[in-house]
Protein backbone atom coordinates (compact mmCIF):
# COMPACT_ATOMS: atom_id res chain seq x y z
CA UNK A 1 0.00 0.00 0.00
CA UNK A 2 0.73 3.87 0.11
CA UNK A 3 3.99 4.78 2.57
CA UNK A 4 3.86 8.82 3.46
CA UNK A 5 6.14 9.41 6.32
CA UNK A 6 7.86 12.42 7.55
CA UNK A 7 11.38 12.71 9.52
CA UNK A 8 10.86 14.02 12.63
CA UNK A 9 7.90 14.48 14.81
CA UNK A 10 8.82 17.32 16.34
CA UNK A 11 10.69 20.86 15.31
CA UNK A 12 11.55 24.05 17.45
CA UNK A 13 12.19 27.20 16.27
CA UNK A 14 13.06 30.87 16.67
CA UNK A 15 10.56 32.94 15.70
CA UNK A 16 11.88 34.84 12.49
CA UNK A 17 14.06 31.57 11.37
CA UNK A 18 13.30 29.85 8.31
CA UNK A 19 11.22 26.37 9.01
CA UNK A 20 11.97 23.16 7.07
CA UNK A 21 9.85 20.38 7.57
CA UNK A 22 10.65 17.11 5.60
CA UNK A 23 8.51 14.02 4.22
CA UNK A 24 9.37 10.72 2.60
CA UNK A 25 6.84 9.00 0.10
CA UNK A 26 6.89 5.79 -1.65
CA UNK A 27 4.50 5.71 -4.73
CA UNK A 28 6.05 7.28 -7.61
CA UNK A 29 2.46 7.24 -9.82
CA UNK A 30 1.06 10.34 -7.37
CA UNK A 31 -0.39 13.18 -9.12
CA UNK A 32 0.02 15.65 -6.61
CA UNK A 33 1.88 16.27 -3.50
CA UNK A 34 0.38 18.11 -0.60
CA UNK A 35 1.15 20.12 2.73
CA UNK A 36 -1.60 20.64 5.40
CA UNK A 37 -1.43 22.35 8.72
CA UNK A 38 -3.88 21.34 11.37
CA UNK A 39 -3.94 23.42 14.31
CA UNK A 40 -4.89 22.60 18.19
CA UNK A 41 -8.58 21.24 17.96
CA UNK A 42 -9.15 22.36 14.27
CA UNK A 43 -9.09 20.48 11.11
CA UNK A 44 -6.79 20.38 8.42
CA UNK A 45 -6.23 23.51 6.30
CA UNK A 46 -4.33 23.27 2.85
CA UNK A 47 -1.45 24.84 2.59
CA UNK A 48 0.22 24.23 -0.66
CA UNK A 49 0.48 21.74 -3.31
CA UNK A 50 2.81 20.59 -5.98
CA UNK A 51 2.30 18.46 -9.05
CA UNK A 52 4.07 15.53 -9.72
CA UNK A 53 6.05 16.76 -12.90
CA UNK A 54 6.90 20.09 -10.92
CA UNK A 55 10.27 20.47 -9.01
CA UNK A 56 9.42 24.19 -6.85
CA UNK A 57 6.43 25.91 -6.31
CA UNK A 58 6.25 28.90 -4.17
CA UNK A 59 3.28 30.58 -2.43
CA UNK A 60 2.93 33.03 -0.03
CA UNK A 61 5.68 32.79 2.50
CA UNK A 62 5.88 28.57 1.64
CA UNK A 63 7.72 27.03 -0.53
CA UNK A 64 7.33 23.12 -2.04
CA UNK A 65 10.56 20.87 -2.88
CA UNK A 66 9.81 17.67 -4.47
CA UNK A 67 12.73 15.95 -5.28
CA UNK A 68 11.50 12.53 -7.47
CA UNK A 69 14.62 10.86 -7.19
CA UNK A 70 15.10 10.26 -3.54
CA UNK A 71 11.32 10.35 -3.12
CA UNK A 72 11.93 13.75 -0.71
CA UNK A 73 8.83 16.50 -0.20
CA UNK A 74 9.89 19.29 1.95
CA UNK A 75 8.05 22.31 3.10
CA UNK A 76 9.92 25.94 4.00
CA UNK A 77 8.40 28.18 5.91
CA UNK A 78 9.91 31.81 5.81
CA UNK A 79 10.41 34.03 8.71
CA UNK A 80 8.62 31.79 11.05
CA UNK A 81 5.92 33.15 12.87
CA UNK A 82 4.13 32.04 16.40
CA UNK A 83 0.88 31.62 14.58
CA UNK A 84 2.78 28.72 12.68
CA UNK A 85 2.66 26.64 15.45
CA UNK A 86 0.80 23.43 14.42
CA UNK A 87 1.40 20.31 13.42
CA UNK A 88 2.17 19.61 9.48
CA UNK A 89 1.08 16.97 7.49
CA UNK A 90 1.93 15.73 4.16
CA UNK A 91 0.22 13.92 1.79
CA UNK A 92 0.21 12.49 -1.71
CA UNK A 93 -3.04 11.68 -4.12
CA UNK A 94 -3.11 9.74 -7.34
CA UNK A 95 -6.64 9.53 -8.40
CA UNK A 96 -9.39 9.36 -5.22
CA UNK A 97 -7.73 8.35 -2.61
CA UNK A 98 -5.23 10.83 -0.44
CA UNK A 99 -2.66 9.25 1.85
CA UNK A 100 -0.98 11.49 4.83
CA UNK A 101 1.81 11.03 6.96
CA UNK A 102 1.89 10.96 10.46
CA UNK A 103 2.99 14.96 10.81
CA UNK A 104 5.20 16.87 12.17
CA UNK A 105 4.70 19.03 15.31
CA UNK A 106 6.11 22.59 14.51
CA UNK A 107 6.85 24.98 17.89
CA UNK A 108 7.62 28.72 17.23
CA UNK A 109 9.87 30.01 20.19
CA UNK A 110 9.41 33.49 20.98
CA UNK B 1 -20.00 31.02 4.50
CA UNK B 2 -19.97 28.03 6.70
CA UNK B 3 -17.87 25.48 4.61
CA UNK B 4 -17.86 22.10 6.06
CA UNK B 5 -20.05 21.38 9.68
CA UNK B 6 -19.56 18.68 11.65
CA UNK B 7 -22.30 17.54 14.16
CA UNK B 8 -21.40 16.54 17.14
CA UNK B 9 -18.15 17.73 18.38
CA UNK B 10 -17.96 15.37 20.86
CA UNK B 11 -19.60 11.48 21.47
CA UNK B 12 -19.31 8.67 23.99
CA UNK B 13 -20.93 5.48 23.25
CA UNK B 14 -21.20 2.62 24.54
CA UNK B 15 -20.00 -0.77 22.87
CA UNK B 16 -22.33 -2.23 20.77
CA UNK B 17 -24.57 1.17 20.23
CA UNK B 18 -24.80 2.66 16.36
CA UNK B 19 -25.00 6.35 15.31
CA UNK B 20 -24.49 8.70 12.72
CA UNK B 21 -21.75 11.60 12.47
CA UNK B 22 -22.93 14.44 10.42
CA UNK B 23 -21.34 16.22 7.59
CA UNK B 24 -22.78 19.27 5.27
CA UNK B 25 -21.14 21.20 3.04
CA UNK B 26 -22.65 24.59 1.60
CA UNK B 27 -19.64 24.52 -1.57
CA UNK B 28 -21.48 22.62 -4.01
CA UNK B 29 -18.60 20.21 -3.97
CA UNK B 30 -18.69 17.14 -5.77
CA UNK B 31 -16.09 14.58 -3.34
CA UNK B 32 -16.67 14.60 -0.12
CA UNK B 33 -14.38 12.08 2.15
CA UNK B 34 -14.60 10.54 5.92
CA UNK B 35 -11.09 10.03 8.03
CA UNK B 36 -9.88 9.04 11.13
CA UNK B 37 -7.06 10.38 13.32
CA UNK B 38 -5.54 8.86 15.60
CA UNK B 39 -2.35 9.62 17.53
CA UNK B 40 0.73 8.80 15.56
CA UNK B 41 -1.05 7.57 12.70
CA UNK B 42 -2.00 10.74 10.40
CA UNK B 43 -5.15 10.57 8.74
CA UNK B 44 -6.93 7.90 7.60
CA UNK B 45 -9.11 7.87 4.81
CA UNK B 46 -12.84 5.79 5.36
CA UNK B 47 -15.33 5.96 2.55
CA UNK B 48 -15.35 8.88 -0.28
CA UNK B 49 -18.16 9.82 -2.80
CA UNK B 50 -17.54 11.61 -5.97
CA UNK B 51 -20.88 12.81 -6.26
CA UNK B 52 -24.50 11.98 -5.56
CA UNK B 53 -25.16 8.20 -5.30
CA UNK B 54 -21.62 7.47 -5.72
CA UNK B 55 -19.68 6.12 -2.62
CA UNK B 56 -16.60 4.08 -2.29
CA UNK B 57 -14.31 2.39 0.25
CA UNK B 58 -11.15 3.67 1.35
CA UNK B 59 -8.18 2.88 3.58
CA UNK B 60 -10.13 1.80 6.44
CA UNK B 61 -13.97 0.83 5.66
CA UNK B 62 -14.78 -2.00 8.18
CA UNK B 63 -17.39 -0.79 10.44
CA UNK B 64 -18.38 2.09 8.28
CA UNK B 65 -21.54 2.30 6.21
CA UNK B 66 -22.01 5.48 4.02
CA UNK B 67 -24.79 7.53 1.81
CA UNK B 68 -24.84 10.45 -0.45
CA UNK B 69 -28.48 10.88 -1.14
CA UNK B 70 -27.59 14.62 -1.73
CA UNK B 71 -25.14 17.06 -3.01
CA UNK B 72 -24.66 18.65 0.73
CA UNK B 73 -24.53 15.70 2.87
CA UNK B 74 -22.37 12.76 3.50
CA UNK B 75 -23.30 11.20 6.95
CA UNK B 76 -20.85 7.99 8.59
CA UNK B 77 -22.71 5.48 10.25
CA UNK B 78 -21.16 3.25 12.59
CA UNK B 79 -23.37 -0.01 13.22
CA UNK B 80 -22.00 -1.34 16.37
CA UNK B 81 -19.45 0.51 17.90
CA UNK B 82 -16.43 -0.83 19.03
CA UNK B 83 -13.56 0.52 21.28
CA UNK B 84 -11.29 0.09 18.26
CA UNK B 85 -12.91 3.40 16.41
CA UNK B 86 -12.21 5.55 19.50
CA UNK B 87 -10.59 8.29 17.46
CA UNK B 88 -11.14 11.75 15.80
CA UNK B 89 -13.40 11.52 12.60
CA UNK B 90 -13.06 14.86 10.03
CA UNK B 91 -14.84 15.06 7.20
CA UNK B 92 -13.98 16.60 3.99
CA UNK B 93 -14.65 18.30 0.42
CA UNK B 94 -13.17 18.86 -2.40
CA UNK B 95 -14.23 20.31 -5.96
CA UNK B 96 -13.82 17.42 -7.72
CA UNK B 97 -11.77 13.93 -7.75
CA UNK B 98 -8.15 14.29 -7.79
CA UNK B 99 -8.41 17.85 -6.85
CA UNK B 100 -5.55 18.71 -4.29
CA UNK B 101 -7.02 21.36 -1.99
CA UNK B 102 -9.77 19.95 0.58
CA UNK B 103 -11.52 21.77 2.82
CA UNK B 104 -12.42 19.81 5.95
CA UNK B 105 -14.55 20.16 9.04
CA UNK B 106 -13.83 21.07 12.99
CA UNK B 107 -14.26 17.12 13.39
CA UNK B 108 -15.81 15.07 15.62
CA UNK B 109 -14.41 13.46 19.27
CA UNK B 110 -15.79 9.46 19.77
CA UNK B 111 -15.08 7.76 22.57
CA UNK B 112 -16.25 4.40 22.71
CA UNK B 113 -16.51 2.34 26.08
Amino acid sequence: GESVGLHLPTLSVQEGDNSIINCAYSNSASDYFIWYKQESGKGPQFIIDIRSNMDKRQGQRVTVLLNKTVKHLSLQIAATQPGDSAVYFCAETSGNQFYFGTGTSLTVIP
Amino acid sequence: NAGVTQTPKFQVLKTGQSMTLQCAQDMNHEYMSWYRQDPGMGLRLIHYSVGAGITDQGEVPNGYNVSRSTTEDFPLRLLSAAPSQTSVYFCASSWGQGVPEAFFGQGTRLTVV
